[in-house]
């Protein structure tokens, strides 16, 4: 079956530093992306919506300088943590609906530690 | 490998009528399972979740689910559906390691629910 595949899955890196997560599509076409960030013990909460080859619609509150989101193809979607701090650790995840809008596909969610 | 089935893909129900949505998980410990909701346009929303304790969880909008270990199952019902419920709705399942930051979740397919009036 139809499977989104989201790397890497555990990520540690050094406060100032940035950081990209892909999502990728591995056997159909994604127009759109979605990607959720989630503090341990709390609900997913979505950041953007990515389309293919336009800008992502951030959600209200989600610095957009700050997780940069490209969706340069129909099978790929990353997300860019610039400049990553403390704050930013966060579980990550992304899911993608396939071209006819009929069905969402999850990612397993990536794991972001800054130090 | 944990997964999760959501055996029916499209359910259709008239407004007012009961609601059963099916969730099998399959874990090799004590899983933490969650359902979410996605309206058309939306992002998820938490309807309820379980971790321990009262297996039948009581969550917003209605929603309760009842953990089923012998079966495997974590089914979410609804006495009486409205037509705001309509939507898409995902099971989801993760290692008690995962709530408190270290393991992945794993999403269902998902369920379209159709309220017809």
């Amino acid at each position: 079956g139809a499977v989104v595949s989201q790397h890497p899955s555990r990520v540690i890196c050094k406060s100032g530093t940035s950081v990209k997560i892909e999502c990728r599509s591995l056997d159909f076409q994604a127009t759109t992306m979605f990607w959720y960030r989630q503090f341990p013990k709390q609900s997913l909460m979505l950041m953007a919506t990515s389309n293919e080859g336009s800008k992502a619609t951030y959600e209200q509150g989600v610095e957009k300088d700050k997780f940069l989101i490209n969706h340069a193809s129909l099978t790929l979607s990353t997300l860019t943590v610039t400049s990553a701090h403390p704050e930013d650790s966060s579980f990550y995840i992304c899911s993608a609906m396939d071209r006819g809008g009929n069905t969402i596909y999850f990612g397993e969610g990536s794991w972001l530690t800054v130090v | 490998a944990q997964s999760v089935t959501q055996p029916d893909i499209h359910i259709t129900v008239s407004e007012g009528a009961s609601l059963e949505l099916r969730c099998n998980y399959s874990y090799g410990a004590t899983p933490y399972l969650f359902w979410y909701v996605q309206s058309p346009g939306q992002g998820l929303q938490l309807l309820l979740k379980y971790f321990s304790g009262d297996t039948l969880v009581q969550g917003i909008k209605g929603f309760e689910a009842e953990f089923k270990r012998s079966q495997s199952s974590f089914n979410l019902r609804k006495p009486s559906v409205h037509w705001s419920d309509a939507a898409e709705y995902f099971c989801a399942v993760g290692a008690e390691a995962y709530y408190f930051g270290n393991e992945k979740l794993t999403f269902g397919t998902g369920t379209r629910l159709t309220i017809i009036p």
